[in-house]
């Protein structure tokens, strides 16, 4: 089955603790992008990889760091977190090019 | 700058209703314009989209229309049933090569039996 997987789905952490959320394609994808859903402003893009070793900033970088080593895998990283990091984070991938984008479930952060 | 606004929600509606949720986007060219639907607890599906002016996207009895003269992609079905309750964003394609979407602040639909 075609489908974008992320982990974990919930995540309660204190600021400062470093963490990582996973996101996988099986889709063999060139794209990949995360977000965060925050209510009243819609998605926001953080940071989006166009192929392996490609990455760039999207419209909310700030405290985020992502890497792409693998075609299929796009992490996203926390090094210090904060209150204001707490969100709701989808990752998506997409063709090179293609119009549909392919989110994952989705990963619920909570920030102490 | 590029940006998409949607309706105000909630959208409160009894079954077999009609539904109408307002989208309107700013832009310098024709990008492409999506609808987005996210049912409670799941990622965001793709439901419609269209990717030139005056193009119908269509999908499960919703449709939209891309309206470059007035610069709007409104979602409509004409009845509505209560398995339709979630929340529907519109968006549209980024400026550049970039691959990145543009969200409206999303709307939820609650459909009542």
């Amino acid at each position: 089955e075609a489908q974008v997987t992320q982990n974990p789905r919930y995540l309660i952490t204190v600021t400062g603790k470093k963490l990582t959320v996973t996101c996988s394609q099986n889709m063999n994808h060139e794209y990949m992008s995360w977000y965060r859903q925050d209510p009243g402003l819609g998605l926001r893009q953080i940071y989006y990889s166009m192929n392996v070793e490609v990455t760039d900033k999207g419209d909310v970088p700030e405290g985020y760091k992502v890497s792409r080593k693998e075609k299929r895998n796009f992490p996203l990283i926390l090094e210090s977190p904060s209150p204001n990091q707490t969100s709701l984070y989808f990752c998506a991938s997409s063709r090179q090019g293609g119009e549909t984008q392919y989110f994952g479930p989705g990963t619920r952060l909570l920030v102490l | 700058g590029d940006s998409v606004t949607q309706m105000e929600g909630p959208v409160t509606l009894s079954e077999e209703a009609f539904l109408t949720i307002n989208c309107t986007y700013t832009a310098t060219g024709y990008p492409s314009l999506f609808w987005y639907v996210q049912y409670p607890g799941e990622g965001l599906q793709l439901l419609l989209k269209a990717t030139k002016a005056d193009d119908k996207g269509s999908n499960k009895g919703f449709e939209a229309t891309y309206r470059k003269e007035t610069t709007s992609f409104h979602l409509e079905k004409g009845s509505v049933q209560v398995s339709d309750s979630a929340v529907y964003f519109c968006a549209r394609r980024g400026s550049g090569n970039t691959g990145k979407l543009i969200f409206g602040q999303g709307t939820t639909l609650q459909v009542k039996p």
